[in-house]
């Protein structure tokens, strides 16, 4: 099976814009949660979709939104960019309760 | 909201030794993960475990949930290994995702 993908991996925005990633889960997996990898915070939970909505939320502001479509894949949108939003976001996929399976992340920079 | 403790931070050993990185969590979970990221970001999950012990080639994962406590074990480390070793904690209702710890940066020197 192919793994998670993530587009675009790399990314450069300006203040101000906003930003939509995407993820599509390995074949089957209903299950997608993104997560925001920063050097200050480590990584944090964004928040996780289940056939098509929001099971779970993580403690970010109401720009930070997401969406899940019926064939599982997802995506999240950040809307007015801040400097402090250039991060690493990883999506991750999974069957139920198991195991979570991470993509390779797109790299977001916020100038 | 629980807060997941590792140590060390960094980890610096030669090849061939026994390496131990610890986790500690404050509250208790359900399943205790333990994923590994080398540079460039890429994460790998190594284990999902809520109970006892699990291995996995030159891995082992173990867990004592009455005193909060996972160990992530490598035998007979190698240059390979070398990476950032994050233990995280999550529900099996999920009602927070995944709470991370800091993780261990680990080199492992030839």
């Amino acid at each position: 099976k192919a793994g998670v993908t993530q587009t675009p991996r790399y990314l450069i925005k300006t203040r101000g814009q906003q930003v939509t990633l995407s993820c599509s889960p390995i074949s089957g997996h209903r299950s997608v949660s993104w997560y925001q990898q920063t050097p200050g915070q480590g990584l944090q939970f964004l928040f996780e979709y289940f056939s098509e909505t929001q099971r779970n939320k993580g403690n970010f502001p109401g720009r930070f939104s997401g969406r899940q479509f019926s064939n599982s894949r997802s995506e999240m949108n950040v809307s007015t960019l801040e400097l402090g939003d250039s991060a690493l976001y990883l999506c991750a996929s999974r069957d139920g309760w198991d195991e979570q399976f991470f993509g390779p992340g797109t790299r977001l920079t916020v100038l | 909201k629980n807060e997941v403790e590792q140590s060390p931070q960094n980890l610096t050993a030669q090849e061939g030794e026994f390496i131990t990185i610890n986790c500690s969590y404050s509250v208790g979970i359900s399943a205790l993960h333990w994923l590994q990221q080398h540079p460039g970001g890429g994460i790998v999950s190594l284990f999902m475990l809520s109970s006892g012990k699990k291995k996995h080639g030159r891995l082992i994962a173990t867990i004592n949930i009455q005193e909060k406590h996972s160990s992530l074990h490598i035998t007979a480390s190698h240059p390979r290994d070398s990476a950032v070793y994050i233990c995280a904690e999550g529900s099996g209702g999920g009602a927070d995702g995944l709470t991370f710890g800091k993780g261990t940066h680990l080199i492992i020197q030839p």
